[in-house]
């Protein structure tokens, strides 16, 4: 399976714009970029997705680099709700399961 | 509408004893996924199911897990002779889009633990 890898935790404050960074330099040529957060005590829900274009949503947009080894996922302006893990996934052609990372801890504070 | 759900929302049991997890996904999903979290181990894939038949069942750690679904709708996750390291969250997911763009949704899960 290909592999991401994200920082395992980043801080923010309400209001702020937060990038969340996601490589994945293994990345073939057909797979998506999908990314899932997941707030606390409660199943994953699925943000925002793409494959070579960058991508706007009402929850967030995502920029992905022009050889796809990188993306990185934009919430435009944080609030204490969007706390939470933050999975970037890659969707790949040999299955239907999504293979969960550790993720990127989101903190946001006041 | 209505997203997924998944009975009971908690289960308490004791070891060796045998458990059923209850999900009911979106009406007209035809995909259905199976997903476990447990403290250290991450979210891990389980089963998957399209319409009743389970194409991937390769994630399912032991024989003494099982699932079904029937109708094409309700699916039951079976655990027999229940262990201490089965104690998790078990989360169910459904699409009714499938191939590299498909979204899951998920239920809120049910939390399992043997004591």
């Amino acid at each position: 399976d290909a592999k991401t890898t994200q920082p395992n935790s980043m801080e923010s404050n309400e209001e702020e714009p937060v990038h969340l960074p996601c490589n994945h330099s293994t990345i073939s040529g057909t797979d998506y970029i999908h990314w899932y957060r997941q707030l606390p005590s409660q199943g994953p829900e699925y943000v925002i997705h793409g494959l070579t274009s960058n991508v706007n949503n009402r929850m967030a947009s995502l920029a992905i680099a022009e050889d796809r080894k990188s993306s990185t996922l934009i919430l435009h302006r944080a609030t204490l709700r969007d706390a939470a893990v933050y999975y970037c996934i890659l969707k790949e052609t040999s299955g239907s399961r999504l293979t969960f990372g550790e993720g990127t801890q989101l903190t946001v504070n006041p | 509408g209505a997203g997924v759900s998944q009975s009971p929302s908690n289960k308490v049991t004791e070891k060796g004893k045998d458990v059923e997890l209850r999900c009911d996904p979106i009406s007209g999903h035809t995909a259905l996924y199976w997903y476990r979290q447990s403290l250290g181990q991450g979210l891990e894939f389980l089963i998957y199911f399209q319409g009743n038949s389970a194409p991937d069942k390769s994630g399912l750690p032991s024989d003494r897990f099982s699932a079904e679904r029937t109708g094409g709708s309700v699916s039951t996750l079976t655990i027999q002779r229940t262990q201490q390291e089965d104690s998790a969250v078990y989360l169910c997911a459904s699409s009714g889009q499938l191939g590299l763009q498909e979204t899951q949704y998920f239920g809120p899960g049910t939390r399992l633990l043997v004591l």
